[in-house]
């Protein structure tokens, strides 16, 4: 069974800061593919990055990174120099490789900044 | 890119009444659509997933009766909460995968308010 775990409830840091947010997932399948969405006040939900299992690669855009470690079943993200405008609540979520499996999702972190 | 378009973003209904959710793709064909509700404070959890012209498959504890699916188009999908109660409050998502490109695109969602 395909599970997501994100132990960080709730983060509260200072504008500038640097911030990792944690995602551990289950899964039997070799294939599948890993999420990172945003979710604001508003509800609706932004997509910040999909990777399959095969591309172990970190990943940077702009003040974004993302770790990638199959060893650890790991698939962290990085926020650097933080701003106010970041507090949202981020989900990881995973999904299988097969046609009509829908995403499991993470219970999210919730990150406020401060200025 | 893929959108999907999700209506009404947010509705109040009086209690024993029902409530149609629509989600509609714009510019590609969502084979696939999955409903996911969201509580206050909580992760996304998968409602059930529908495939064109199917009947939807429902995960359990989620009452098939109450929580009607209908995709009956490659483009629209509907959710109508039938006979709802206050306890089904609650923002609803809809999610749609593409028959031609691997990926999620999520409506909007729509706050749902019983009273």
């Amino acid at each position: 069974a395909q599970k997501v775990t994100q132990a960080q409830t709730e983060i509260s840091v200072v504008e500038k800061e640097d911030v990792t947010l944690d995602c551990v997932y289950e899964t039997r399948d070799t294939t599948y593919y890993l999420f990172w969405y945003k979710q604001p006040p508003s509800g609706e939900l932004v997509f910040l990055i999909r990777r399959n299992s095969f591309d172990e690669q970190n990943e940077i855009s702009g003040r974004y990174s993302w770790n990638f470690q199959k060893s650890t079943s790991s698939f962290n993200f990085t926020i650097t120099a933080s701003q106010v405008v970041d507090s949202a609540v981020y989900f990881c979520a995973l999904s299988e490789d097969q046609a009509g499996t829908a995403l499991i999702f993470g219970k999210g972190t919730t990150l406020s900044v401060s200025s | 890119g893929a959108v999907v378009s999700q209506h009404p973003s947010w509705v109040i209904c009086k209690s024993g009444t029902s409530v149609k959710i629509e989600c509609r793709s714009l510019d590609f064909q969502a084979t696939t659509m999955f409903w996911y509700r969201q509580f206050p404070k909580q992760s996304l959890m998968l409602m059930a997933t529908s495939n064109e012209g199917s009947k939807a498959t429902y995960e359990q504890g989620v009452e098939k009766d109450k929580f009607l699916i209908n995709h009956a188009s490659l483009t629209l999908s509907t959710l109508t909460v039938t006979s709802a109660h206050p306890e089904d409050s609650s923002f609803y998502i809809c999610s749609a995968r593409d028959r031609d490109r691997y990926g999620y695109t999520f409506g909007s969602g729509t706050r749902l308010t019983v009273v």
